[in-house]
Order: C-alpha cells, then structure tokens, then sequence
C-alpha cells in the first residue's frame, strides 16, 4: 500500500458544480497535512494546512479524519481557474519527511 | 522577499557531465529539500538539510551530492549525468520555529540528459 493514496482523476466539473477529493495516508503517526495546488510544468503552491478541527479558506474547506486516516478538499462553486492538479502532502511525526501523493486531476468546464 | 529561487530553470547535460543546480531562500528557514517528479509519480524526496552543516539522504540519493554551508544556500550537484536524471527538481524550505512546517517551493529546473 502506498503511503499516501489519491484518486489520479481527472475530475471533470462544470463551472459552478462542488467537487470533493479524498486522499488516504498510512502512517498512523502523521503530524501534519497539506493540499498543494500544481499547474502544469510549475511548482506544487501550498493551498492550505490541515488542521484537525478542520479549516475553510473562502471556497476551499479541508477535513482530517484521524481514525479512518484521511484528509478530504472540498471546492464549492468551481472556476475554470481551479483547473489544475491537487496534491496531498503528509509530515511524519518527529521527522522532517513529507510524503507526497501523485495528485488528482481537476478540469473545470465552461 | 524572493521566497525560493532556483538556477537554472532549464538545462541539458550530455552523459557524464557534472552540474550543480543552485538553491537559495530568504525567509531563514532552517529545513531545506530537494525533490525531483517524473510523469505519473509524487515528488520523491533526493536530499535534505535540517541546517548549515548537516545534511541527509532521502528516497532517491544516488548520483546526487549535496552540501549546505549557509542558511540561505543548498546546491544539489549531479555527479556523472545519466538519462534517468532527466526529471523536473524542486527545491523547497520550511521552518519548524512557527509549528506549522508549511513547505515552500522554488520554480524547478528542468533537466534533460542525452
């Protein structure tokens, strides 16, 4: 099993439409987690940190679910700007290791 | 404040040669990395550095040397170039003090070996 898993998509949503990713880890001593945003050929941008009582940022909200050990991203009333690939990112506890996913693939449609 | 920058953004190496890709950051963090993607996979982590002087091996080490003398700078050197090196690097920072370990990335250099 990978340590961190995300559905490669793409996800396919017109604009306006609320899209949601999930992103699986396997180390149960993860302390931090992350949502990157990458555009093609640029560098991953960090979106938002994952806290556990969970956090919004406008449009984007991020949950952790420790028990089932998973972090979701919820986008509400998409953009065409939104297009673009979302990487999970997860800090092991004690160390200076992040582990990334491969991403999930989001298009917007007009 | 430039954040992450990176020299240089493209680069093409014969089998063999040797280079070093140059790093630096301005916003005194103490943890710097460096990461390559290749298509279809996350970014796997080469090297890293928890400050001046100290320096470890990640995921995929070989054929890479780095070094870490100032806060500021941490250069990646390829030793012998090989066509698996052809890969996108990334170069990122973060900082410990503020509890938060939010990773920041330069503008990669893409390297093609022929």
């Amino acid at each position: 099993r990978k340590e961190v898993e995300q559905d490669p998509g793409p996800f396919n949503v017109p604009e306006g439409a609320t899209v949601a990713f999930n992103c699986t880890y396997s180390n149960s001593a993860s302390q931090s987690f992350f949502w990157y945003r990458q555009d093609c050929r640029k560098e991953p941008k960090l979106l938002m940190s994952v806290y556990s009582s969970g956090n919004e940022d406008g449009r984007f909200t991020a949950q952790l679910n420790r028990a089932s050990q998973y972090i979701s991203l919820l986008i509400r009333d998409s953009k065409l700007s939104d297009s673009a690939t979302y990487l999970c990112v997860v800090k092991w506890s004690g160390t200076y290791k992040y582990i990334f996913g491969t991403g999930t693939r989001l298009k917007v449609l007009a | 404040n430039a954040g992450v920058t990176q020299t240089p953004k493209f680069q093409v190496l014969k089998t063999g040669q040797s280079m070093t890709l140059q790093c630096a950051q301005d916003m005194n963090h103490e943890y710097m990395s460096w990461y390559r993607q290749d298509p279809g996979m996350g970014l796997r982590l080469i090297h890293y550095s928890v400050g001046a002087g100290i320096t470890d091996q990640g995921e995929v080490p070989n054929g890479y040397n780095v070094s870490r003398s100032t806060t500021e700078d941490f250069p990646l050197r390829l030793l012998s170039a090989a066509p698996s090196q052809t890969s996108v690097y990334f170069c990122a920072s973060s900082s410990a003090t503020s509890g938060s370990y939010e990773q920041y990335f330069g503008p990669g250099t893409r390297l093609t070996v022929t």
